[in-house]
């Protein structure tokens, strides 16, 4: 069983398109992130999140705390955006879980 | 910025040797972190370090081990590399209490065991 579920696993978009991958997880947790991996390896975290929303340029987080649900929107997709993007939950302390990650391709 | 920097980026050892992966964050994390990333299975916890010399198993801890002598630097040791240990290794760190900040993670090991 995972904690965390994420969908889709895959994902191809044409650039310009508005991208949705969610995240739900089962276990009650202090915060939420949502991690970016470029082909390569290295992870950078892209937003940590506890309630509500947030935005940083063409993306945007939401979680829903009662639902156990949140969503990274990416707004006018772009090549650049192509990536493996990885929900993780944190619990108290320092226990963290991982989303298997959705991949995304962004077609020119 | 944390800069936290993995020796190697890819390394290919032999079954039964002895493997060393060093990881050094400059940001004086009190945690750190190694994974592994297995496709279809995410990021999975090998070991935690929460202090210097202090250890705690992860979900995955066999075949591995740590070593924390100094804050800044958390090695992870393969005692005798197994071809099942063939993985992306990954090291993060985080300051200490601090519960809403993220994990900073390395560019990641390409790990082949032949």
């Amino acid at each position: 069983k995972n904690e965390v579920e994420q969908s889709p696993q895959n994902l191809t978009a044409q650039e310009g398109e508005f991208i949705t991958i969610n995240c739900s997880y089962s276990v009650g947790i202090s915060a939420l992130h949502w991690l970016q991996q470029h082909p390569g390896g290295g992870i950078v975290s892209l937003f940590m999140l506890s309630s509500g929303k947030k935005k940083h340029g063409r993306l945007i987080a939401t979680i829903n705390i009662q639902e156990k649900h949140s969503s990274l929107h990416i707004t006018a997709s772009h090549p650049r955006d192509s990536a493996v993007y990885i929900c993780a939950v944190r619990l108290g302390g320092n226990q963290f879980y991982f989303g298997t990650g959705t991949s995304l391709t962004v077609i020119p | 910025d944390v800069k936290v920097t993995q020796s190697s980026r890819y390394l290919v050892k032999r079954t039964g040797e002895k493997v060393f992966l060093e990881c050094v964050q400059d940001m004086d994390h009190e945690n750190m972190f190694w994974y592994r990333q297995d496709p279809g299975l995410g990021l999975r916890l090998i070991y935690f370090s929460y202090d210097v010399k202090m250890k705690e198993k992860g979900d995955i801890p066999e075949g591995y081990s740590v070593s924390r002598e100094k804050k800044e630097r958390f090695s992870l040791i393969l005692e005798s590399a197994s071809t099942n240990q063939t993985s992306m290794y990954l090291c993060a760190s985080i300051p200490g209490g601090a519960i809403h900040q993220p994990q900073h993670f390395g560019d990641g090991t390409r790990l082949s065991i032949l």
